[in-house]
Order: C-alpha cells, then structure tokens, then sequence
C-alpha cells in the first residue's frame, strides 16, 4: 500500500474549519484513502474513505485532488472534542492485504 | 447499541502467567483484530480474523495466539507474558475487510 505523509501537529481555533492534510503521492488506482482519529487513549474512530471523488458525512468532508496524490480531511466547524490523532491511511481494497497500517498522524489541537 | 466490547480493561500480571483478554462485538461483523499500541510505536496490529475459523498474523504476531470459534468473539491468549508485551490492547471488527472498523475501548496490560 501506498505511504502516506501529515505533518506531527497542527492547531485550530474552536468553531473555525479545521483542514487536516495528508500526501499520498505514489498511490495507485485501486487504492482508496481512509481518515480515522484517535481521542487520547481510546480506540480509534473510523471518519471516512474515498477513492477519487470529494466525500462528506455528518462528521467531516474529504477533498481528494484530481491527481490523487494529496488529500485534506475538513472538520468544518471545530469543537474542542475534535482534539484527537488523526491518521490518513491508503489502502488497496481489492489486494489480498487484509490490515489497515496506521501511521503517527496529526496530533491537531482545538484550542478555546 | 453497536459496540465491541473487551474484558478486562485493566489488568496487572506477572512473567510467565497465562491471561486471556476477551473481545465480543455485536454487529455480527465478519472481520475482527488486534492492535498493540506502544509510545513512539504507534498502533501495530497482532494478528487478524476475516471469518470463523479463518485467522492470520498481523506486523507482531510473535508471543500471541488467538482464535475464532465464534463470530463475535476474538480472544487474544498470551500464554507465557513478558515485561516486553505491556501495552495498550484493542480490539476491532469491521463488516467485512478492516476498511471501517469499530474499536473497543482498550485493555491496559502491565507484565511485571
């Protein structure tokens, strides 16, 4: 699978719109991208997957560019509940790999 | 309510002494796993389960062994514990594959 790069940290002022990025330059056709997140010491939290088209559900929007190679996770109204570790994670789904491989993520902090 | 569930959430033991750490889920999901998750580590999984009877290793298999004998449970059996395997523990299932998997809430597991 594919490798992905976020950067360590980021913060975010309560209420605004939080755009987590992620670089996943060399992925393939068949593999999708997936954001989970990660309160602190609790189990991980699947937030949404994509494969080329922008995404949303009722916790976030995922903007995937046309190339593929890069992605942003938006939270669009940020609480201070938002403060998690975030992982952008790429998958081939249609291998015979059957893990999800969590990297370290971005620690993003909603600040008051 | 959905949810996987694992018992015991805490739990102090010696070298050498058998445990098991159980994991139930709820949602009739095909695919259930394992994680370890350690300080600068990361989240690494142990071994995983596509269906009943149907087992394989993760990254860090090794000290582990697990079974699947029923759909919704998954016990994870460390039948010789080491100082080197405290750790964080957490379940996961997911409907089929590991692309959207629900978390427990973790066992914390101290090996003296």
């Amino acid at each position: 699978d594919a490798k992905t790069t976020q950067p360590t940290s980021m913060d975010c002022a309560e209420g605004r719109a939080a755009n987590l990025p992620c670089n996943h330059s060399t992925i393939s056709g068949n593999e999708y991208v997936y954001w989970y997140r990660q309160i602190h010491s609790q189990g991980p939290q699947y937030i949404i997957h994509g494969l080329k088209n922008n995404e949303t559900n009722e916790m976030a929007s995922l903007i995937i560019t046309e190339d593929r190679k890069s992605s942003t996770l938006i939270l669009p109204h940020a609480t201070l509940r938002d403060t998690a570790v975030y992982y952008c994670i790429v998958r081939d789904r249609g291998g015979s790999n059957y893990k999800l491989t969590f990297g370290k993520g971005t620690l993003l902090t909603v600040n008051p | 309510e959905a949810q996987v569930t694992q018992n015991p959430r805490y739990l102090i033991t010696v070298t050498g002494k058998k445990l098991t750490v159980t994991c139930s889920q709820n949602m009739n999901h095909e695919y259930m796993s394992w994680y370890r998750q350690d300080p600068g580590l990361g989240l690494r999984q142990i071994y995983y389960s596509m269906n009943v009877e149907v087992t394989d290793k993760g990254d860090v298999p090794e000290g582990y062994k697990v079974s699947r004998k029923e759909k919704r449970n998954f016990p994870l059996i460390l039948e010789s514990p080491s100082p080197n395997q405290t750790s964080l523990y957490f379940c996961a299932s997911a409907g089929q594959g590991p692309d959207t998997q629900y978390f427990g809430p973790g066992t914390r597991l101290t090996v003296l």
